[in-house]
């Protein structure tokens, strides 16, 4: 099955930084990759996806970016903001229709 | 927009009860649902992937007779933990797709489960 692999584990920056998030996956045959947003005890929120046929899709301070060779994406954030801060996660879904997650990356914005 | 619906969201009940959490698509049709379980400060973790009108597809080392799901219509599953232990506490969260396309997954608040 699909492996996705996340860093950094934590990050911090301080407000009004870039952060970016990186991710792996391994099946050649995943085709969509969403980020999702969570804060703590809080349901995942869907805050950009791209898929394979994309090498970039930009939303305001929020970027994403797909190197379908190298089969890696990254989350960009830029002008970070205290509110901000939460646990990210990647994903990516493939042949199977599951989602698999990466391990996440706690972001803190420092004011 | 697509909405998924699930609950309860915090159940606390005794070792070697049985406990029935509900996952609802509001909006929208989903053949499919997926069940996560999250542990505290870790990922989700796909447990199984639920079908509506056949059995569910578990993923490895998920014991289909512990976590037992129904899809009994296009907008509703349940997960049903059987006999629950302490080990079986965390956070359980389910999620839906939309049947048209390519649609993005969207997930229930959570369910926190705490056996004691």
């Amino acid at each position: 099955g699909e492996n996705v692999e996340q860093h950094p584990s934590t990050l911090s920056v301080q407000e009004g930084d870039s952060a970016v998030i990186k991710c792996t996956y391994s099946d050649s045959a995943s085709n969509y990759f969403p980020w999702y947003k969570q804060e703590l005890g809080k349901r995942p929120q869907l805050i950009i996806d791209i898929r394979s046929n994309v090498g970039e899709k930009k939303d305001q301070r929020i970027a994403v970016t797909l190197n379908k060779t190298a089969k890696h994406f990254s989350l960009h954030i830029t002008e970070t903001q205290p509110e901000d801060s939460a646990v990210y996660f990647c994903a990516a879904r493939g042949g199977a229709n599951n989602l698999f997650f990466g391990t996440g990356t706690r972001l803190t914005v420092i004011p | 927009g697509a909405v998924v619906s699930q609950h309860p969201s915090r159940v606390i009940c005794k070792s070697g009860t049985s406990v029935k959490i509900e996952c609802r698509s509001l909006d929208f049709q989903a053949t499919t649902m997926f069940w996560y379980r999250q542990f505290p400060k870790q990922s989700l973790m796909l447990m199984a992937t639920s079908n509506e009108g056949s059995k569910a597809t578990y993923e490895q080392g998920v014991e289909k007779d512990k976590f037992l799901i129904n899809h009994a219509s296009l907008t509703l599953s349940t997960l049903t933990v059987t006999s629950a232990h302490p080990e079986d506490s965390s956070f359980y969260i389910c999620s839906a797709r939309e049947n048209r396309g390519n649609q993005p997954q969207h997930f229930g608040d959570g369910t926190r489960l705490s056996i004691l």
